[in-house]
């Protein structure tokens, strides 16, 4: 069975950084791409940044670019993404996602952890 | 960036009925577009992609069609599990932007 696990979520100061780490199990994570999407409180849904599968190409949001950065780690079947500069606007619950393997999609998503920017 | 709008954007309806959600998309984005299913408190679920690709273990009341730059998912018969928030979502360009979203609630 395919399993997300997203972990390092919490409360962090205007200005200061987070790493996030979501754990994959159940699939070959070093053939499929991934995905990063958060919810802000009372909003929908924002996509944030993929990964290829070999980390060959990374894309993101206006919103995030110059200021996250998403790596992977295949050995340990592990997405990252690394957040700097964060602001309130960052508030959200960030999931992770995998990329369908045809086309892209976000076929499996894990269950989300919560950032809070706040003073 | 390619911009997505849907409509309605939230809408009441009774188990039983048939509810058509629309998404336009700023630009041709050929067939690259998915719908998501978002229950409160949930992950996000998969319902199609590629426009009409119906994800695997969805319910075939759910459909999903493409007529230019709009898109279409129909729920065919609405069911107590299908209260939730859809979203549609291009893929054609980076960034992969999602639609507002619609709030599918009960009568």
């Amino acid at each position: 069975q395919v399993r997300l696990a997203e972990s390092g979520g919490g409360v962090v100061q205007p200005g200061g950084s987070l790493r996030l780490s979501c754990a994959t199990s159940g699939f070959s994570f070093n053939k499929y791409g991934m995905h990063w999407v958060r919810q802000a409180p009372g909003k929908g849904l924002e996509w944030v940044a993929f990964i290829r599968f070999d980390g060959s190409q990374t894309y993101y949001a206006d919103s995030v670019k110059g200021r996250f950065t998403i790596s992977r780690d295949n050995p340990k079947n592990t997405v990252y993404l690394h957040m700097y500069s964060l602001t309130a606007e960052d508030t959200a619950v960030y999931y992770c996602a995998k990329d369908y393997f045809s086309v892209t999609a976000l076929d499996v998503w894990g269950q989300g952890t919560m950032v809070t920017v706040s003073s | 960036d390619i911009q997505m709008t849907q409509s309605p954007s939230s809408l009441s309806a009774s188990v039983g009925d048939r509810v058509t959600i629309t998404c336009r998309a700023s630009q041709s984005i050929t067939t690259d577009l998915n719908w998501y299913q978002h229950r409160p408190g949930k992950a996000p679920s998969l319902l199609i992609y590629s426009a009409s690709s119906l994800q695997r273990g969805v319910p075939s009341r759910f459909s999903g069609s493409r007529s230019g730059t709009e898109f279409t998912l129909i729920i065919s018969s609405l069911q107590p599990e299908d209260f939730a928030t859809y979203y549609c979502q291009q893929t054609y360009n980076v960034p992969f932007t999602f639609g507002p979203g619609t709030k599918v609630s009960i009568k």
